[in-house]
């Protein structure tokens, strides 16, 4: 089955710092997603891209759709102590299809 | 505005017992899915249900069991609960019908098999 990387696993960073994350798949999609998930909750989604090669602005986050269809990141300028969480890729052949996620990416910011 | 509603929340289990995870939503949505998420191991799809009618195999269906009871709910049951099965489970829902991918997720049910 399809199966997504996501790297790094976990980070560690300084308040204001950038962050970037990436995730690659073993077959294309039609659409790339990033959700995050707070303690305790459901993941929310953040960006959705549609097109390869598609870059996706959503406030301090930014998402690019890889040209080969089999690939996305997902940068955060200027962290705060909010983002802290696990973030998400996910990819979607189409509509009505099954959604597969990636093994996650822990972000922990340090005041 | 409920969204999607998984009941119950936390549930400890002896290894052999069933249960059934109930899972609702309201916003009128095609299809909906549950997935358990482990520790390192993301979030794994167990069945979902494109349409209301269907349902197909994700990742890891072994061991469960679901019925698309109309299409506003979408059960998970264990029939012989396993340690292996300790975990927690979220449902989610879509639109579907447009090429959008947005899941909607429930709170989770954190189960313990014993």
């Amino acid at each position: 089955g399809q199966q997504l990387n996501q790297s790094p696993q976990s980070m560690f960073i300084q308040e204001g710092e950038d962050v970037s994350m990436n995730c690659t798949s073993s077959s294309i999609f039609n659409t790339w997603l990033w959700y995050k998930q707070d303690p305790g909750e459901g993941p929310v989604l953040l960006i959705a891209l549609y097109k390869a090669g598609e870059l996706t602005s959503n406030g301090r986050l930014t998402a690019q759709f890889g040209i080969t269809r089999k690939d996305s990141f997902l940068n955060i300028s200027a962290s705060i102590p909010s983002d802290v969480g696990i973030y998400f890729c996910a990819g979607q052949l189409g509509g009505y299809q099954k959604v597969t996620f990636g093994t996650g990416t822990k972000l922990q910011v340090i005041p | 505005n409920a969204g999607v509603t998984q009941t119950p929340k936390f549930q400890v289990l002896k290894t052999g017992q069933s249960m059934t995870l109930q899972c609702a939503q309201d916003m009128n949505h095609n299809s909906m899915y549950w997935y358990r998420q482990d520790p390192g191991m993301g979030l794994r799809l167990i069945y979902y249900s494109a349409s209301e009618g269907t349902t197909d195999k994700g990742e890891v269906p072994n061991g469960y069991n679901v019925s698309r009871l109309n299409k506003r709910e979408f059960s998970l049951r264990l029939e012989s609960a396993a340690p292996s099965q300790t975990s927690v489970y979220f449902c989610a829902s879509s639109d579907g019908s447009a090429n959008t991918g947005e899941l909607f997720f429930g709170e989770g049910s954190r189960l313990t098999v014993l």
